[in-house]
């Protein structure tokens, strides 16, 4: 079966440049949650998404903006990356905002030098 | 502030014995709860949940156990198997449409 994609898998920049993170839902599924787990931390919510519109709001920075497009995939957009952001970053999909029912995908692990 | 607490970083349990998984929270408006399974290089997998309405939940070889009262969930996996070497999070909501807290995971090594 279908999972949820997430590109790239592994990312490595530096100190202020920015970074794209891509994800693909699981087909048919219309929502879509980021997460954030730094090294030793829990996975803390970011911001999700339900049919194209942004459904909440967690610890997201201002320097962090995310979207959803018309095809459901989800672009996280990271600016001025600082070295705290490294960490992995993980993408969930749902049908419906039934977040008990969420699918992860891989992660991508992004290192900020 | 830490709303789900799992206290114990790591665990070790011998194959053919009885995994126990403790998770405590803090927020009382959570009634609903969940634990993922993670693998390495893999994102955490549902498990199995319970809400507060009830106090026990079993599928196959996992039984969740909740104790409102004391604001404190375990999960037992018996008998443990090696596939169930893993880092488990233990995760809660106020419910069933409402954001996922998590807490810090537990490692499972299942000893041979």
């Amino acid at each position: 079966a279908a999972g949820v994609i997430q590109s790239p898998r592994h990312l490595i920049k530096e100190k202020r440049e920015t970074a794209t993170l891509k994800c693909y839902p699981i087909p048919r599924h219309d929502t879509v949650y980021w997460y954030q787990q730094g090294p030793g931390q829990d996975p803390q919510f970011l911001i999700s998404f339900y049919e194209k519109m942004q459904s909440d709001k967690g610890s997201i920075p201002d320097r962090f903006s995310a979207q959803q497009f018309s095809d459901y995939h989800s672009e996280l957009n990271m600016s001025s990356l600082e070295l705290g952001d490294s960490a992995l970053y993980f993408c969930a999909s749902s049908l419906g905002r039934l977040y008990n029912e969420q699918f992860f995908g891989p992660g991508t692990r992004l290192t900020v030098l | 502030d830490q709303q789900v607490k799992q206290n114990s970083p790591s665990l070790s349990v011998q194959e053919g014995r009885i995994s126990i998984l403790n998770c405590d929270y803090t927020n009382s408006m959570f009634d609903y709860f969940l634990w993922y399974k993670k693998y390495p290089a893999e994102g955490p997998t549902f498990l199995i949940s319970i809400s507060s309405i009830k106090d026990k939940n079993e599928d196959g070889r996992f039984t969740v156990f909740l104790n409102k009262s004391a604001k404190h969930l375990s999960l037992h996996i018996v008998p443990s198997q090696p596939g169930d070497s893993a880092v488990y999070f233990c995760a809660a909501s106020r419910n069933r449409d409402d954001k996922i807290i998590f807490g810090k995971g537990t490692r499972l090594h299942i000893l041979p």
